[in-house]
């Protein structure tokens, strides 16, 4: 168990519709990274977050946002939603050393029909 | 551009002979590396890393790692294969100058035949 906890485990909506997965860090790690991953795919950075401030970004569309809260659990909010946004979210978390690892939570598979 | 390369998409190994995944980079200054593994429907698990010192690193499942800075490689190896391996994994770089830069390589897929 990595510590990082996602929710929900799998979402199934459609084209248009706007959700919010919710990501909650592993304890003590500041930082949250937000990755996308489709079919056979592999990782694609999103958006990092370290105590509540943006820190890095990645290939981020407009359509899609996040934010970390006071209490460090962090949200992506996807809107206008398009087939191909259909994927695997992941959360990860970290401290700030670089010689660190992230710990990645299980995903929040997302499903646009 | 920085980049990160696993040149393999799948790797196919018998039970018991040894395995590696191949992972080049191409990062400027001193990088952090890192090995992850997927398993179906989860999360990336961290496998090991380099940071400095001994070039031989080892790490969770009996896997290990060589670090090359002439090659600038970072290949994963283990010197017998478990059809509990078949995975799949990702070599990834923390560039030392910006703790938030983390590069992933495209994954290699692992597959262990009994």
């Amino acid at each position: 168990d990595s510590g990082v906890t996602q929710t929900p485990k799998h979402l199934i909506t459609a084209t248009g519709q706007r959700v919010t997965l919710r990501c909650s860090p592993r304890s003590g790690d500041l930082s949250v990274y937000w990755y996308q991953q489709s079919l056979d795919q592999g990782l694609q950075f999103l958006i990092q977050y370290y105590n509540g401030e943006e820190r890095a970004k990645g290939n981020i569309l407009e359509r899609f946002s996040a934010q970390q809260f006071p209490d460090l659990h962090s949200e992506l909010n996807l809107s206008s939603l398009e087939l191909g946004d259909s994927a695997l979210y992941f959360c990860a978390s970290s401290v700030r050393d670089r010689n660190s690892p992230l710990h990645f939570g299980n995903g929040t598979r997302l499903t646009v029909t | 551009a920085q980049s990160v390369a696993q040149p393999e998409d799948q790797v196919n190994v018998a039970e018991g002979n040894p395995l590696t995944v191949k992972c080049t980079y191409s990062v400027s200054g001193n990088p952090y590396l890192f090995w992850y593994v997927q398993y179906p429907n989860r999360g990336l698990q961290f496998l090991l890393k380099y940071i400095t010192g001994d070039n031989l690193v080892k790490g969770s499942y009996g896997f290990e790692a060589e670090f090359n800075k002439s090659q600038t490689s970072f290949h994963l190896k283990k010197p017998s294969a478990l059809v509990s391996d078949s995975a799949l994994y990702f070599c990834a770089v923390r560039l030392y100058s910006s703790a938030s830069k983390i590069i992933f390589g495209s994954g290699t897929r692992l597959s262990i035949r009994p």
